[in-house]
């Protein structure tokens, strides 16, 4: 049973640039959020999605958009990249209406 | 608004010492749950408990342990007997229910605790 996956692993990217993280949720979930964990940060919630729609969203400009396809995979798009983009993007999958969440690996994105 | 506070940047301990993480939080809701969560080096976020507002037990697994009191809006973590392989950043965080329709909860996380257990 695979857990989360992300992909890619790395990337790096210049300023003004748009770039599409993804994530294929745990066998049997339906749910994906997304977070940004800046250096020595915690993560920050950035949207959710369920039935293919964002359900909730934390304070995060409309460049950062996402998408939720049949099978529940997500993508995350970032338009207009910022140096302050430069983080690890995270995913969780769960269930809807759960709270336990489960992350994958992370993406690193280097904003140059 | 939900807010989570680690005090603790950073801890530096000797193998076998015990040390208590703190995490200190902020919600109106009353109903809610707290998580600990562990980030090693590769980055993955590695679950490790989760407690609902209404159950205040402390709980043990192994050489964790876990404080839970709502007076103090606090839920510190134990490790007892520290081993190099807990180095890691640690994290507290909260969630409320999805009152905004159907979907998960989000959690709200605090800026994480650094633990290093030297040999």
């Amino acid at each position: 049973d695979a857990g989360v996956t992300q992909s890619p692993t790395h990337l790096i990217k210049t300023r003004g640039q748009q770039v599409t993280l993804r994530c294929s949720p745990k066998s049997g979930h339906d749910t994906v959020s997304w977070y940004q964990q800046a250096l020595g940060q915690g993560p920050q919630f950035i949207f959710q999605y369920y039935e293919e729609e964002e359900r909730q969203r934390g304070n995060f400009p409309d460049r950062f958009s996402g998408h939720q396809f049949p099978n529940y995979s997500s993508e995350l798009n970032v338009n207009a990249l910022l140096l302050g983009d430069s983080a690890l993007y995270l995913c969780a999958s769960s269930l809807a209406l759960s709270n336990e969440q489960f992350f994958g690996p992370g993406t690193r994105l280097t904003v140059l | 608004a939900q807010k989570v506070t680690q005090a603790q940047t950073e801890i530096s301990v000797v193998e076998k010492e015990d040390v208590t993480l703190d995490c200190v939080y902020e919600t109106r809701d009353t109903t809610y749950y707290l998580f600990w969560y562990k980030q090693p080096p590769s980055g993955e976020l590695v679950f490790l408990i989760r407690r609902n507002s209404f159950d205040e037990q402390n709980e043990i697994s192994g050489r964790y342990s876990w404080n839970f009191q709502k007076s103090t809006s606090s839920f510190n973590f134990t490790i007892t007997a520290s081993q190099v392989v807990d180095s890691a950043v640690y994290f507290c965080a909260l969630s409320e229910p999805a009152y905004s329709g159907a979907g998960s909860y989000q959690l709200t996380f605090g800026k994480g605790t650094k633990l290093s257990v030297i040999p």
